[in-house]
């Protein structure tokens, strides 16, 4: 089945320890999305790739970066991560199309000691 | 700027009771309507979506009609099951965006269903 696909599903790091959560999907699309969501909260998108074109959100701090080195892969990048940076971190793609669904990974939850 | 208003939650009900999920939103064109439904510790699928309006969107029981008239787009099930335990978001798609399907998200609702 075509999916959307996040390693690790959990991952524990310490306070300003870099941390590289991963992302692949086998649908082909154009578009791949980076959302943080913390509990009970909404989705709080970060930043997407329209194919290799980077569009980073007004409000996403700087210590989150990412990459996007081919179709299949994008990465997350967090170089130094604070206490208030756990959360669960999740992967959507989509056509670029604004009335077609996104497809979710299961995320990653993110643990900061 | 778009924006999206979900009813407050959380929602607890019967089994077989009838669901509402009140949803209205705010956009500056003809935007398209989903409502994404996320069980606990899952990322979240899509449930059903609406393209244009007096679309109804449909799916495992649930459905929502696309209201321009009213801005909204609730969720409705007749009969729910302990199994729809989850949260519910509404989300709207602007047909002003070049670059993806960039969602905004209402605030979810969290339904419990009790046997």
């Amino acid at each position: 089945d075509a999916m959307v696909i996040q390693n690790p599903r959990y991952q524990v790091t310490q306070f300003g320890k870099p941390v590289t959560l991963s992302c692949s999907q086998t649908l082909n699309h154009n578009v791949m999305y980076w959302y943080q969501q913390k509990s009970s909260q909404a989705p709080k998108l970060l930043f997407h790739y329209y194919d290799k074109d980077f569009n980073n959100e007004a409000d996403t701090p700087d210590n989150f970066q990412s990459r996007r080195p081919n179709t299949s892969f994008c990465f997350l990048d967090i170089r130094s991560p604070g206490l208030g940076d756990a959360a669960m971190y999740l992967c959507a793609t989509s056509l670029p199309i604004y009335t077609t669904q996104q497809f979710f990974g299961p995320g990653t939850r993110l643990t900061v000691l | 700027g778009n924006s999206v208003t979900q009813m407050e939650g959380p929602v607890t009900l019967s089994e077989e009771a009838f669901l509402t999920i009140n949803c209205t939103y705010t956009a500056t064109g003809y935007p398209s309507l989903f409502w994404y439904v996320q069980y606990p510790g899952e990322g979240l699928q899509l449930l059903l979506k609406a393209t244009k309006a007096d679309d109804k969107g449909s799916n495992k029981g649930f459905e929502a009609t696309y209201r321009k008239e009213t801005t909204s787009f609730h969720l409705e099930k007749g009969s729910v099951q302990v199994s729809d335990s989850a949260v519910y978001f509404c989300a709207l798609s602007d047909q002003g965006e070049t670059s993806g399907s960039r969602l905004t998200f209402g605030e979810g609702t969290q339904l419990t269903v009790n046997p």
